[in-house]
């Protein structure tokens, strides 16, 4: 069964960095583009950035492009967000999810989400 | 961007009801357009693709509308376990959004 595993959430000081990772299993994991979304407390969704399987496509919001930067390790079967420059705005809960190969950019697995908590 | 906009942000209604709820897009985007549902301090879950299609394993009372810029989601008997909010998500564009979320109350 496809499992997604995020870590490395926590509180970071306004302008320093954290470095998301999620862990992938039950599924061939170079086969799909995987992404992140993240939910700022009691709001909405929001596609933070998505890459292909094999880094050849990559995607960025606005709101975090220059600041973000996703990437992949597929002989681990791991994704990574390395954040920098991070804003009280980005606090939020991130989930990695893995885009379903069915159709377009449609998530079909998620993870349980990590919480970043950008405050001095 | 496509900007994505639900109706109505909160709906209350009770167990057995027939529950809709819209979601319009800014430009047309086809049938480009998948619909999840998020159960309180959950990761959301896929519901429907393509407009109408059924995800696996998704409970039948659930269906989908709609083609352009104008989509519905449909829940034909509402269940205590549906209390959730439900996003529209378009993907027509590399630039995928959701819509703000439509809360379902019983």
């Amino acid at each position: 069964q496809v499992q997604l595993v995020e870590s490395g959430g926590g509180l970071v000081k306004p302008g320093g960095s954290l470095r998301l990772s999620c862990a992938a299993s039950g599924f061939t994991f170079s086969d799909y583009y995987m992404s992140w979304i993240r939910q700022a407390p009691g709001k909405g969704l929001e596609f933070v950035s998505y890459i292909s399987g094999l880094v050849s496509t990559i995607y960025y919001a606005d709101s975090v492009k220059g600041r973000f930067t996703i990437s992949r390790d597929n002989t681990r079967n791991s994704l990574y967000l390395q954040m920098d420059s991070l804003r009280p705005e980005d606090t939020a809960v991130y989930y990695c999810a893995k885009i379903t190969s069915k159709s377009g950019y449609v998530l079909d697995y998620w993870g349980q989400g990590t919480l970043v908590t950008v405050s001095s | 961007d496509i900007q994505m906009t639900q109706s109505p942000s909160t709906l209350s209604a009770s167990v057995g009801d027939r529950v809709t709820i819209t979601c319009r897009a800014s430009q047309s985007i086809s049938n480009w357009l998948a619909w999840y549902q998020q159960k309180p301090g959950k990761a959301p879950n896929l519901l429907i693709y393509e407009a109408s299609i059924l995800e696996s394993g998704v409970p039948s009372r659930f269906s989908g509308s709609g083609s352009g810029t104008e989509f519905t989601l449909t829940i034909s008997s509402l269940q205590p376990d549906d209390l959730a909010t439900y996003y529209c998500q378009q993907y027509d564009t590399s630039s995928p959004t959701f819509g703000q979320g439509t809360k379902v109350e019983i």
